[in-house]
């Protein structure tokens, strides 16, 4: 079973720049997570989607982060215009549930975000 | 917001020894998970806890849920240089089972 794909690995980019993330969870996974990892720190959830609905953005800045999942299966993670605090791992995740207290999520590897 | 506080941030010890990890928090969650994460890779989900006091045995570690369902640990027994890595509790809430990770623990096990 294929895992959950990411791209790109790395990316670079000024501020105030544009840039896109694609997510491609495991198929037929209900469930799609966007995190932001700080080196060295825990992950911070962005956003939840069940199925192409999202259950929950609290901690997404709206602002400048945008997210969205096409047909329940894919996910792009956008951030327009970027600041340098953006710099970090975005990672993705899918689990095969419904939201439930032993979801399993498996994560991609990560998108490197440097912002200079 | 919900926090979840781990304890110690970082961890150097040598082959052999033990070791425990403490994950706390004043919010009860329904569920607590442990991940280990390697660089350049996702978290991999080692185990989860539901019920209050529960106790997990997976080879040479240790999980306990605490009976409060608000904190948990983490004991290695006879560390090896494979365990080296950035440990991860993750708490489970809510109706859509919210995620909250803690803030990290990482361990290097030298040979």
């Amino acid at each position: 079973e294929a895992g959950v794909a990411q791209s790109p690995r790395y990316k670079i980019i000024e501020k105030r720049q544009s840039v896109a993330f694609w997510c491609n969870p495991i198929s037929g996974h209900a469930t799609l997570y966007w995190y932001q990892q700080i080196l060295g720190q825990g992950p911070k959830l962005l956003i939840q989607f069940q199925n192409n609905g999202v259950v929950d953005d609290s901690q997404l800045p709206k602002d400048r982060f945008s997210a969205e999942r096409l047909k329940g299966v894919d996910s792009t993670l956008k951030i327009q215009p970027a600041k340098l605090e953006d710099s970090a791992v975005y990672l993705c995740a899918s689990s095969p549930r419904l939201a439930g207290p032993r979801d399993t999520q498996y994560f991609g590897p990560g998108t490197r975000l440097t912002v200079l | 917001t919900q926090l979840l506080e781990q304890s110690p941030q970082f961890l150097s010890i040598q082959e052999g020894e033990n070791l425990t990890v403490y994950c706390n928090s004043s919010s009860v969650f329904s569920s607590l998970q442990w991940y280990r994460q390697e660089p350049g890779e996702g978290p991999v989900l080692l185990v989860t806890v539901v019920t209050g006091g529960e106790v997990k045995k997976l080879k040479r570690l240790t999980f306990q849920f605490g009976d409060a369902r608000k904190d948990s640990s983490l004991h290695i027994t006879a560390a090896q240089p494979g365990d080296t890595g950035l440990y991860l509790c993750a708490g489970l809430s809510g109706g859509y089972q919210k995620v909250t990770f803690g803030t990290g623990t990482k361990l290097q096990v030298i040979p």
